[in-house]
């Protein structure tokens, strides 16, 4: 158990419908970042927050968004939801800023399917 | 731009038979780090080992050890004795300034 929670585990929706994904970093971490992992792109980088600031920016949809709350979890929003936004996705967390200063740590992942 | 490379898509070996993932990285950056995680059919990922790019001490630990050459940007993983509980997706990351780069990963199946 690597301490990061992700809620839900499995989200099924529809094409052009909104979700929520929401990720709680390890106890004493200050940087949440989110990855997608899809069979056609593997795992890819999406965002990251710092203290409740985007730090770094990946691959991210313009349809997607995150943010970092004060207590620190972070949720990431995914808007007019295509069938090929379905995917693993991941958040980590580590406690510093620069991320490969720090090791991050993975929580179990949300798979979302997209119908 | 960086990007990461681990050309084996799949291994099979037979139990307590020694396995080396491949992986290859490309990197304008002179301090960088490298990472290996492992996903086993559960589907978390899970930390193996990290290393910076001033360090090219290769180290063991337990059964698993690395092999860092920066002379050819090579940062590969030996799982020794390998075990069925080893079964799983590997992958080889990069990071230099925040974004990690993760390469395709290594299916390695392990068989009694």
């Amino acid at each position: 158990d690597s301490g990061v929670t992700q809620t839900p585990k499995h989200l099924i929706t529809a094409t052009g419908q909104r979700v929520t994904l929401r990720c709680s970093p390890r106890s004493g971490d200050l940087s949440v970042y989110w990855y997608q992992q899809s069979l056609d792109q593997g795992l890819q980088f999406l965002i990251q927050y710092y203290n409740g600031e985007e730090r770094a920016k990946g691959n991210i949809l313009e349809r997607f968004s995150a943010q970092q709350f004060p207590d620190l979890h972070s949720e990431l929003n995914l808007s007019s939801l295509e069938l090929g936004d379905s995917a693993l996705y991941f958040c980590a967390s580590s406690p510093g800023e620069l991320a490969g200063a720090d090791t991050q740590y993975f929580g179990p992942g949300t798979r979302l399917t997209v119908l | 731009a960086q990007k990461v490379t681990q050309a084996q898509t799949e291994i099979s070996v037979v139990e307590k038979e020694d396995v080396t993932l491949d992986c290859v990285y490309e990197t304008r950056d002179t301090t960088y780090y490298l990472f290996w995680y492992k996903q086993p059919p559960s589907g978390e990922l899970v930390f193996l080992i990290r290393r910076n790019s001033f360090d090219e001490q290769n180290e063991i630990s337990g059964r698993y050890s690395w092999n860092f050459q920066k002379s050819t940007s090579s940062f590969n993983f030996t799982i020794t004795a390998s075990q069925v509980v080893d079964s799983a997706v590997y992958f080889c990351a990069h990071d230099s300034w925040g974004k990690l780069q993760f390469g395709a990963g290594t299916q390695v199946v392990v068989t009694p």
